[in-house]
């Protein structure tokens, strides 16, 4: 199985800060990652999917980058609805695996 | 606009069955991989199975050991998961999500089981 490692595990930041949260996977998975915000009580909603691409809605302050084993989420510019918590996803193979998590708190 | 429901969720006892469902909308549901993804109350998401398009493959997370079975019923834009021999473990919101570009694109609200006696 293929173990994603996310870290950190907390951020704290402010408003207007850079984000940077990173996944690495166990084995390479190429650029078959995506990432997830998750608010209190609602359900994960896609943000990049394939490493880099943003979906369709998702602010252009989200982007994604990596491929192989080593993967970054970063928030350009962190706004108020983008506390939560993120997660990353591989699609390479089965079992499906998701990191552990990251939440970003207001510092 | 895509819509996933689940239902059938609820309060068992260990060794109890239980069966969910995922009723869809807003798609041409028979072209779509879906998936079931669950999360503890205060954990992280697990991928629990997936079903392609017409059924012929499926997968299943390790943990389950054979207990669950995931199932669609293209005709009715519905998704299933049947849960046997349900442990305190399997506690959890249980997800239905549509995989679009291999990721999942959409999901629904989740449904609650809990597992206890």
């Amino acid at each position: 199985d293929i173990q994603m490692t996310q870290s950190p595990p907390y951020v704290s930041a402010s408003v207007g800060d850079r984000v940077t949260i990173t996944c690495r996977a166990s084995q390479g998975i190429s650029h078959w990652l995506a990432w997830y915000q998750q608010k209190p009580g609602k359900a994960p909603r896609l943000l990049i999917y394939a490493a880099s691409r943003l979906q369709s809605g998702v602010p252009s302050r989200f982007s994604g980058s990596g491929s192989g084993t080593d993967f970054t989420l970063t928030i350009g510019s962190l706004q108020p609805d983008d506390f939560a918590s993120y997660y990353c996803q591989q699609a390479n193979s089965f079992p499906l695996t998701f990191g552990g998590g990251t939440k970003v708190d207001i510092k | 606009d895509v819509q996933l429901v689940e239902s059938g969720g609820g309060l068992v006892k260990p060794g109890e069955s239980l069966r969910l469902s995922c009723a869809a909308s807003g798609f041409t549901f028979s072209t779509y991989t879906l998936n079931w993804v669950r999360q503890a109350p205060g954990k992280g998401l697990e991928w629990v199975s997936s079903i392609s398009p017409n059924s012929n493959s499926k997968y299943y997370a390790d943990a389950l050991e054979g207990r669950f079975t995931i199932s669609r019923d293209n005709a009715k834009n519905s998704l299933y998961l049947q849960m046997n021999s349900l442990r305190a473990e399997d506690t959890a919101l249980y997800y239905c999500a549509r995989e679009g570009y291999n990721f999942n694109d959409y999901w629904g609200q989740g449904t609650l089981v809990i597992v206890s006696s």
